[in-house]
């Protein structure tokens, strides 16, 4: 089956700061990839996606593009905002949805 | 309102009892899931279903039991409840398993075991 992996959290910036989330996967086939962000008491969200290699998502300032030569579909964002403090998961499609462990992100002010 | 629902928000349940975590979708998804989240592991995959009337286990099925006899509704029951079993539910919902569009989850049930 599909597998992700995250790295390790949690993660701690100040504002401004670059990010850079890394996430890689093994798949059969060619999945569609996803991060999702989850703030705090809420359910997951959409962030964003991409459906074939070299595709490039976006969002909010955040960026994601498919490598499929690295297997990998890592999240950058320029600048980051204290509002951006969240838990973060890459995830490609599959029958299970499968996730990364999940990014605790804290951006302080 | 279209969307996925859960019920109730939170629970409080003594040791033993049963308990059934309740997920109602509008969109007609054919699959839906119910994960668990506690501090350190992430989500892990308690169950999930393909269409109405299958099931299939995923990563920690023990101690639960699920049921899908309509597409939009996916209960999850926990048949004697554990103190292990204290944890964050999320149910979700997609197309399918090739799908280029993302889940749909709900604003999970918390649930405390006493």
């Amino acid at each position: 089956g599909n597998s992700v992996t995250q790295m390790e959290g949690p993660v701690t910036l100040s504002e401004e700061a670059f990010l850079t989330i890394n996430c890689t996967y093994t798949a059969t086939g060619y999945p569609s990839l996803f991060w999702y962000v989850q703030y705090p008491g809420e359910g997951l969200q959409l962030l964003l996606k991409a459906t074939k290699a070299d595709d490039k998502g976006s969002n909010k300032g955040f960026e994601a593009t498919y490598r499929k030569e690295t297997t990998s579909f890592h999240l950058e964002k320029g600048s980051v905002q204290v509002s951006d403090s969240a838990v973060y998961f890459c995830q490609t499609s599959g029958s299970r949805l499968t996730f990364g462990e999940g990014t605790q992100l804290t951006v302080n002010p | 309102d279209a969307g996925i629902t859960q019920s109730p928000r939170y629970k409080i349940t003594e040791t033993g009892r049963q308990v059934t975590l309740m997920c109602h979708q509008t969109w007609s998804h054919s699959y839906m899931f119910w994960y668990r989240q506690d501090l350190g592991h992430g989500l892990r995959l308690i169950y999930y279903s393909a269409a109405a009337d299958i099931t299939d286990k995923g990563e920690v099925p023990d101690g639960y039991v699920v049921s899908r006899s309509k597409t939009e509704n996916f209960p999850l029951t926990l048949e004697s409840a554990t103190r292990s079993q204290t944890s964050v539910y999320f149910c979700a919902s997609n197309q399918g398993a090739d799908s280029t569009i993302e889940a749909f989850f709900g604003q999970g049930t918390r649930l405390t075991v006493v």
